[in-house]
């Protein structure tokens, strides 16, 4: 079966600083990957996707960028934060034959 | 992408009764999602509509896509404290890349 990681759970990063998080996906081959970006009692706003290695679709410019350095791998990087980076981050695959998106468990950034 | 609007933004219910949550969207729509996020946790995909007029149940839970494909609705009966989260609805991109989700409706049971 499939499963989805992402860490770290939580993370509390000074202004300015930069920032990595992680996904990793198991159990399936060439998934299409996507980052999301959920505001405290807010809905979910596309950062961005990735349909294959390598391939980097932008949603939002903003001071954030992806990367996609292997097949099952997916990083969110950032050189500075902001105040406004904070929030919950959400990594999420699909297969291209079926419809629905499976999420991992999420990081809780919190920029101070 | 496509957006919708999705009302109440917050659904108070007792346990035991029934309520609708709507999803609609000014332009017509290919497919769409409905996802269940329970507080503290991600969001868990539900279902997939597809077809205009298309109604699928789910236990308790009854989904429905309008017959000019611009809006949906969910519809819980006899709520229960497992209902409680937040519900968004996500229709398909024309790329099929993408989702583009609403702002959810958070629902709170009364025991």
């Amino acid at each position: 079966s499939q499963t989805i990681h992402q860490w770290p759970a939580t993370l509390v990063q000074p202004v300015g600083s930069p920032l990595s998080l992680e996904c990793t996906v198991e159990g399936t081959s060439n998934p299409n990957l996507y980052w999301y970006r959920q505001a405290a009692g807010r809905g979910l706003q596309l950062l961005f996707y990735s349909v294959g290695i390598g391939q980097i679709s932008s949603e939002v410019p903003q001071n954030l960028s992806a990367s996609r350095p292997q097949d099952r791998q997916f990083i969110l990087s950032s050189k500075k934060l902001l105040l406004s980076d904070s929030g919950f981050y959400l990594c999420a695959w699909r297969i291209v034959t079926t419809a629905e998106q499976y999420f991992g468990p999420g990081t809780r950034l919190t920029v101070t | 992408g496509q957006q919708v609007m999705q009302i109440p933004q917050y659904q108070h219910v007792q346990e035991g009764e029934d309520f609708t949550t709507y999803c609609n969207s000014s332009t017509t729509l290919s497919n769409i999602q409905w996802y269940k996020q329970r507080p503290g946790g991600h969001p868990v995909f539900l279902i997939q509509l597809v077809k205009s007029g298309e109604v699928k149940k789910q236990k308790r839970l009854t989904f429905q896509f309008g017959e000019a494909k611009k809006n949906s609705s969910l519809h819980i009966t006899a709520t229960q404290t497992t209902d409680v989260g937040t519900y968004f609805c996500a229709p398909r991109s024309a790329n099929d890349y993408k989702l583009s989700f609403g702002a959810g409706t958070t629902v709170t049971v009364r025991a």
